[in-house]
């Protein structure tokens, strides 16, 4: 199946600190990739959706100025957690699927943030 | 997009098929059945998934009941890799330009020796 990758896969960060979290479609071109959190023994929450080329689709209850999203390229999407704090510690997933495939999407590994 | 009932939690034997079900009762005409994975601390992995007809691939197979209300992932002679949280979503198909993946709670899966 197709390859999609996330950098960096562990992070640690001091409060009040910017992070930025790359997801990456290797093998496919993706115009929409999707970006999710996961806190521990919790399912997975859909944040936004992140289209190429345009702005971002955010989820009822996620901040578009506290999560910023950028997918400047067909393989490439950032998600920036800005001024950081430790209730923004948490799992983040992202997930892309091929532009010409029909269905099927495939998730990054992950990206666990701590912030202290 | 319709939502998904499992069960929380099941046991199965090593080498013995695992049986997990999906009730999805409100589900559209034009909405997918998907299953994905989740062992520990790593990203979904994509299983399998269908509309209506039964599906079957080097994974798994899904069996779609012909109302097309509820299906039955079956992993046919588990593992203990096979341990993990199975996600039944189900999604409008067409390509990836719109169709989100919303997660429910899932079923966690022990493969047990």
């Amino acid at each position: 199946g197709a390859v999609v990758s996330q950098h960096p896969s562990r992070v640690i960060c001091k409060s009040g600190t910017s992070v930025k979290i790359e997801c990456r479609s290797l093998d496919f071109q993706a115009t929409t990739m999707f970006w999710y959190r996961q806190f521990p023994k919790k399912s997975l929450m859909l944040m936004a959706t992140s289209n190429e080329g345009s702005k971002a689709t955010y989820e009822q209850g996620v901040e578009k100025d506290k999560f910023l999203i950028n997918h400047a390229s067909l393989t490439l999407s950032t998600l920036t957690v800005t001024s950081a704090h430790p209730e923004d510690s948490s799992f983040y997933i992202c997930s892309a699927g091929p532009a010409q495939s029909t269905d099927t999407q495939y998730f990054g590994p992950g990206t666990r943030l701590t912030v202290l | 997009d319709a939502k998904t009932t499992q069960p929380p939690s099941m046991d199965c034997a090593e080498g013995r098929a695992a049986n997990l079900p999906c009730n999805h009762s409100t589900i559209s005409g034009n909405e997918y059945v998907y299953w994905y994975r989740q062992i520990h601390s790593q990203g979904p992995q994509y299983i399998i998934h269908g509309l209506k007809n039964n599906e079957t691939n080097e994974m798994a197979s899904l069996i779609i009941t012909e109302d097309r209300k509820s299906s039955t992932l079956i992993l046919p002679h588990a593992t203990l890799r096979d341990t993990a949280v199975y996600y039944c979503i189900v999604r409008v198909g067409g390509g990836n330009q719109g169709g989100k993946l919303i997660f429910g709670q899932g079923t966690e899966l022990s493969v047990k020796p």
